[in-house]
């Protein structure tokens, strides 16, 4: 089966830092991409893991483990703008959909 | 704007009428990709095409959704007989369609919003 798991809330600081973890379960891996999505709005491409380790993107970071099947958002400084849904999705083999999380819901406290 | 087009962006019919939704994709993507979405879910993988080839189709779009590309650049997704449970966003995306990082990437247009009543 395919199973993508992600805390459903989140809140925040503004200024602070955060982590949304992501675990996967699915039938193959080839990729795992984070999208955020404000609310009413499309999913906008954030970042994209296929090897393990960390990719950093200005005050976006995503981290990669495939042996665990776990992925983490980091967003540093965080910004009022923050707020918005995070969503974890992974492509498996021999396809080019993608099977998405339920998404984080992030809410930035000042 | 160069983005991900998506054409109406709401719309409202009765159950048991046929809708259409178009997409046009970022010119020169050869896939693209249509999802549904409900409330507090994130997006459900419905179908998708390179150039005007269906690659594949989700075990769950019942045979009321049709799909076509028939020029390798805009699709149209057609739902007959709507239902309530129909009533999601639905998102079109598109990727360049090579291989590695950003030529797999898949960039999303708004959505149309669909509401059966």
């Amino acid at each position: 089966g395919q199973n993508i798991d992600q805390p459903t809330e989140m809140t925040a600081t503004e200024g602070a830092i955060v982590q949304i973890n992501c675990t996967y379960q699915t039938s193959g891996f080839n990729g795992l991409f984070w999208y955020q999505q404000h609310a009413g709005e499309a999913p906008t491409f954030l970042s994209y893991n296929v090897l393990d380790g960390l990719e950093e993107k200005g005050r976006f970071s995503s981290f990669l483990s495939r042996s665990k099947g776990y992925s983490y958002l980091l967003l540093k400084e965080l910004q009022m703008k923050d707020s918005a849904s995070y969503l974890c999705a992974v492509r498996g083999y021999n396809t080019d959909k993608l099977i998405f999380g339920t998404g984080t819901r992030l809410q930035v406290f000042p | 704007d160069t983005g991900v087009s998506q054409d109406p962006r709401h719309k409202i019919t009765k159950r048991g009428q046929n809708v259409t939704f178009r997409c046009d994709p970022i010119s020169e993507h050869n896939r693209l990709y249509w999802y549904r979405q409900t409330l507090g879910q994130g997006p459900e993988f419905l179908t998708y095409f390179q150039n005007e080839a269906q690659l594949e189709k989700s075990r769950l779009l019942s045979d009321r959704f049709s799909a076509e590309r028939p020029k390798g650049s805009f699709s149209t997704l057609e739902i007959q007989r709507t239902e309530q449970g129909d009533s999601a966003m639905y998102l079109c995306a598109s990727s360049p369609g090579g291989t590695g990082g950003l030529q797999e990437t898949q960039y999303f247009g708004p959505g149309t919003r669909l509401l059966v009543l």
